[in-house]
């Protein structure tokens, strides 16, 4: 199986400051397609999860500009330029360009 | 509105049974994959199952294969989890999801004895 480690797991954040977050694979992402299929969720305490990067680098619907995926292969990132009180909960990786997907650990952000 | 709707979580025995059950509106449902992805208390996001537009190609992770069904109804827009041989590690919300922006807001499955 893929195995995603993410870094850090924990990452406090002063309001307005950027944040990056680091997830690692444990094999190459890239499908026979030449297709990534490598994403970002958050998830806010007690709410569903919410996709907010597909394949790589694409910022899904309504979510600020203010967040960036960037990466390739094995070594992906994800950036948030400046970090606002809403941006706080848990990031996950997750690929699905092998079976089983897979997700990483989780990194939670926090503000200080 | 996209809406998907879980439902069947509950208290169970370890050994038993449940199935659980997605109602999907506000979009082409019988056009996506579908898949569950589970989360036990306090813990990540584990991927669960998948099953194609047709219903014709299943995955499962490890832990649930042989145990657990995943199926579909598309005439009436309705995703589907069998649990068999239900173990304390099978507590957590199960979310059905597109695996994209559509979620369900989850249901939670619970073991004890």
């Amino acid at each position: 199986d893929v195995v995603l480690t993410q870094s850090p797991l924990s990452l406090p954040v002063t309001l307005g400051q950027p944040a990056s977050i680091s997830c690692r694979s444990s094999q190459s992402l890239v499908y026979s397609n030449g297709d990534t299929y490598f994403c970002w969720f958050h998830q806010r305490p007690g709410q569903s999860p919410r996709r907010l990067i597909y394949e790589v680098s694409k910022r899904d619907s309504g979510v600020p500009d203010r967040f960036s995926g960037s990466g390739s292969g094995t070594d992906f990132t994800l950036k948030i330029s400046r970090v606002e009180a809403e941006d706080i909960g848990v990031y996950y990786c997750m690929q699905h360009t092998h079976w089983p997907h897979t997700f990483g650990q989780g990194t939670k952000l926090e503000i200080k | 509105e996209v809406q998907l709707v879980e439902s069947g979580g509950g208290l169970v025995q370890p050994g038993g049974s449940l199935r659980l059950s997605c109602a999907a509106s506000g979009f082409s449902f019988s056009a996506y994959w579908m898949n569950w992805v589970r989360q036990a208390p306090g813990k990540g996001l584990e991927w669960v199952a998948s099953i194609n537009p047709h219903g014709n190609e299943k995955y499962y992770v490890d832990s649930v294969r042989g145990r657990f069904t995943i199926s579909r109804d598309n005439a009436n827009n309705s995703l589907y989890l069998e649990m068999h041989s239900l173990s304390a590690e099978d507590t957590a919300v199960h979310f059905c999801t597109t695996g994209g922006n559509y979620w369900g807001q989850g249901t939670l499955v619970t073991l004890s004895s």
